[in-house]
């Protein structure tokens, strides 16, 4: 199974500056399959990135996503207030039967 | 718009049964595949079951095999997922989501189960 791991755990940042967030494979993963999501206290995760680098419907052109193999980035250019949230990277992977996991999420908070 | 809403969650003890709906409108239901994903407070998501468009193929997380059963009605725009022989930790906020190429692209509002002990 693969583990997916992000850091920091909590990024500190006033809004105006970017931020910079990553998701370490413990092996490979395909881009293709590399998804990002914010979730705000008491709402359902959203989907950001997906495809490591692709904006889903509706997400504004300040996030970005890069990386491929096991080293993925979540970039958040000049924060707005309603960016401060958790943050999860996911994969899927088929074998026998389809496999989904996400990180253990890194929370933007306001410094 | 895509409108997914979970209905069904509550209190119950240790070894008792459950069964969430999900109702979805706004796209053609039977042209996806859907999951349930669940979050424990103050864990990260996981997933929980899934099934291919036409529920012919059906999937499910190793922490619940054998006792959950997730089903669809196509026709009526709806899934299901029966939860038997609960256990504490399967406390969490259920969500009924929809899939595409491998992501969670949707999510209902979700539904919280709390099983006591």
């Amino acid at each position: 199974e693969i583990v997916l791991t992000q850091s920091p755990g909590t990024l500190s940042l006033s809004p105006g500056e970017g931020a910079t967030l990553s998701c370490r494979a413990s092996q490979t993963v395909s881009s293709k399959y590399l998804a990002w999501y914010q979730q705000k206290p008491g709402q359902a995760p959203r989907l950001l990135i997906y495809a490591a680098s692709s904006r889903a419907t509706g997400i504004p052109d300040r996030f970005s996503g890069s990386g491929s193999g096991t080293d993925f980035t979540l970039t958040i250019r000049r924060l707005e207030p309603e960016d401060f949230a958790v943050y999860y990277c996911q994969q899927f992977g088929s074998s026998n039967s389809p496999r989904y996991s996400f990180g253990q999420g890194t929370k933007l908070e306001i410094k | 718009e895509v409108q997914l809403v979970e209905s069904g969650g509550g209190l119950v003890k240790a070894g008792g049964s459950l069964r969430l709906s999900c109702a979805a409108s706004g796209f053609i239901f039977s042209t996806y595949s859907m999951a349930w994903v669940r979050q424990a407070p103050g864990k990260r998501p996981e997933w929980v079951s899934s099934t291919t468009d036409s529920g012919s193929y059906t999937f499910y997380g190793d922490s619940v095999r054998g006792r959950f059963i997730f089903s669809r009605d196509n026709a009526k725009n709806s899934m299901y997922l029966d939860m038997n022989n609960l256990r504490a930790e399967d406390t969490a906020v259920y969500y009924c989501v929809r899939l595409l190429n491998g992501y969670y692209e949707n999510w209902g509002q979700g539904t919280l189960v709390t099983v006591s002990s």
